[in-house]
C-alpha cells in the first residue's frame, strides 16, 4: 500500500541551527502538507503546497520555515534558525484531490531542539 | 477562523461499554474527516464523511455527520482495549483555489479498561 515517507524518524539539533526535514509523499498526490504538534497537543497546520508552489501557510510558519519540491518525489521542511519552542513532531500529508479525499500522512519527524 | 473542539477531551471507560464522542467547529462545512493516534505514532484515517447526514461504520466505530449542526460523532460500541487511543476530528474548508487544509480539533484520549 503506498504510503507518505518521511526521514528522520527523530533529529536532535542546537538552538539557532538549521535542520531539513524530508518527505516523500505518495506518487499520484498532487498536495502537499506539513502539520506539527507539540506534544500532547493538538495537530497544527503549517503550510500546504501545490503546483510547486506555497498555497496557503498559517501564523506559524514565518521566515525562518521554507519548504521546496526540489525534485519529482520529495517535499522538505527547512527551519533556519531552530529555537527551543520548535520542538515538536512535525507530519507531512499528501493527498490526491482537494474535494472529497483524506489526508495521508507520514509517520512522523521527531524534532528536539536542544 | 474555524474553531474544533471535541469532547470530552479524556475518556476512561470499560471494555464492553458505549459512549460517544463529539466534534463541534464553528463555520460551515461538509467535509470532516476522522483520525486515530497511538502514542508517539501518526494519524491514521479512520472516516471521511462528505455530506449532511453521512454515517460510517467499521467494526466498533461509526461516525456521523450533520452539517446543519456542525457537529460530528464517533460512537464506540463495547469497547475493547485495542481502541485506547487518541481521536481527532479535522474539518475540511475546501476553499476553491487552496490545497485545503485540515483544521484539527482537540482530541479525546480514550483509555479502555478491563
Amino acid at each position: 500500500e503506498p504510503e507518505v515517507t518521511q526521514t528522520p524518524s527523530h533529529q536532535v539539533t542546537q538552538m539557532g541551527q538549521e535542520v531539513i526535514l524530508r518527505c516523500v509523499p505518495i506518487s499520484n498526490h498532487l498536495y502537499f502538507y506539513w502539520y506539527r504538534q507539540i506534544l500532547g497537543q493538538k495537530v497544527e497546520f503549517l503550510v500546504s503546497f501545490y503546483n510547486n508552489e506555497i498555497s496557503e501557510k498559517s501564523e506559524i510558519f514565518d521566515d525562518q520555515f521554507s519548504v521546496e519540491r526540489p525534485d519529482g518525489s520529495n517535499f522538505t521542511l527547512k527551519i533556519r534558525s531552530t529555537k527551543l519552542e520548535d520542538s515538536a513532531m512535525y507530519f507531512c500529508a499528501s493527498r490526491a484531490r482537494v474535494y472529497n479525499t483524506e489526508a495521508f500522512f507520514g509517520q512522523g519527524t521527531r524534532l528536539t531542539v536542544v | 477562523e474555524l474553531k474544533v473542539e471535541q469532547n470530552p477531551l479524556f475518556l476512561s471507560m470499560q471494555e464492553g461499554k458505549n459512549y460517544t464522542i463529539y466534534c463541534n467547529y464553528s463555520t460551515t462545512s461538509d467535509r470532516l474527516y476522522w483520525y486515530r493516534q497511538d502514542p508517539g505514532k501518526s494519524l491514521e484515517s479512520l472516516f471521511v464523511l462528505l455530506s449532511n447526514g453521512a454515517v460510517k461504520q467499521e467494526g466498533r466505530l461509526m461516525a456521523s455527520l450533520d452539517t446543519k449542526a456542525r457537529l460530528s460523532t464517533l460512537h464506540i460500541t463495547a469497547a475493547v482495549h485495542d481502541l485506547s487511543a487518541t481521536y481527532f476530528c479535522a474539518v475540511d474548508m475546501g476553499k476553491t483555489g487552496t490545497a485545503s487544509k485540515l483544521t484539527f480539533g482537540t482530541g479525546t484520549r480514550l483509555q479502555v479498561t478491563l
